[in-house]
């Protein structure tokens, strides 16, 4: 996945536009993955989950795409609205570690009018 | 469903001092909970796994005699960082795995300034 601790990857959507984020992550074979929304001074929020055994996954304006040849995850989110403004986290669930996941650094989404 | 509280929400302590940091997951047992440090514009670190009766494994580099985890019953792990210092100011922030489920749900966030 992509290292902890480095400086925030920040993505720019005008309101109105679908967002592609994207995470690639580092075990072949994590079969658990989820998306995380996190807003300023909150914890994270459950978006959007997939299994290893699908492609795909639609929600109520986003969508999971998993690519398990290249382990890259993304989150589309379709027509951003502002309250769509937080940081997204990817996270993959390891194995034999009771229950443990690794997250990703994260990417900052800014909505602008 | 699926609703993890932390509290307190913000603590402010003096140097030296301890503080506690309580996790609970309302409407479900959570047999594993995790605990996490957040630092600005970064993402989440791993801490320590707490399981309902056992003691907590804890991640490279963190210190379990400072970092104190109790995990009583199935709805309550307790996070107390003793004799705390300004670098242990950070976000503090559980989360929760319901039996038999993979996904975490997360508490609110405690953010803890050490003056």
């Amino acid at each position: 996945g992509e290292s902890v601790g480095l400086h925030l990857p920040t993505l720019s959507v005008q309101e109105g536009d679908n967002s592609i984020i994207n995470c690639a992550y580092s075990n072949s074979a994590s079969d658990y993955f989820i998306w995380y929304k996190q807003e300023s001074g909150k914890g994270p929020q459950f978006i959007i989950d997939i299994r290893s055994n699908m492609d795909k996954r639609q929600g109520q304006r986003v969508t999971v795409l998993l690519n398990k040849t290249v382990k890259h995850l993304s989150l589309q989110i379709a027509a951003t609205q502002p309250g769509d403004s937080a940081v997204y986290f990817c996270a993959e669930l390891l194995t034999d570690s009771w229950g443990k996941f690794q997250f990703g650094a994260g990417t900052q989404v800014v909505v602008t009018p | 469903g699926a609703v993890v509280s932390q509290h307190p929400s913000r603590v402010i302590c003096k140097s030296g001092t301890s503080v506690k940091i309580e996790c609970r997951s309302l409407d479900f047992q959570a047999t594993t909970m995790f605990w996490y440090r957040q630092f600005p514009k970064q993402s989440l670190m791993l801490m320590a796994t707490s399981n309902e009766g056992s003691k907590a494994t804890y991640e490279q580099g963190v210190e379990k005699d400072k970092f104190l985890i109790n995990h009583a019953s199935l709805t309550l792990s307790t996070l107390t960082v003793t004799s705390a210092h300004p670098e242990d100011s950070s976000f503090y922030i559980c989360s929760a795995r319901p039996h038999t489920r993979n996904e975490q749900f997360f508490g609110p966030g405690t953010r803890l300034t050490v003056l």
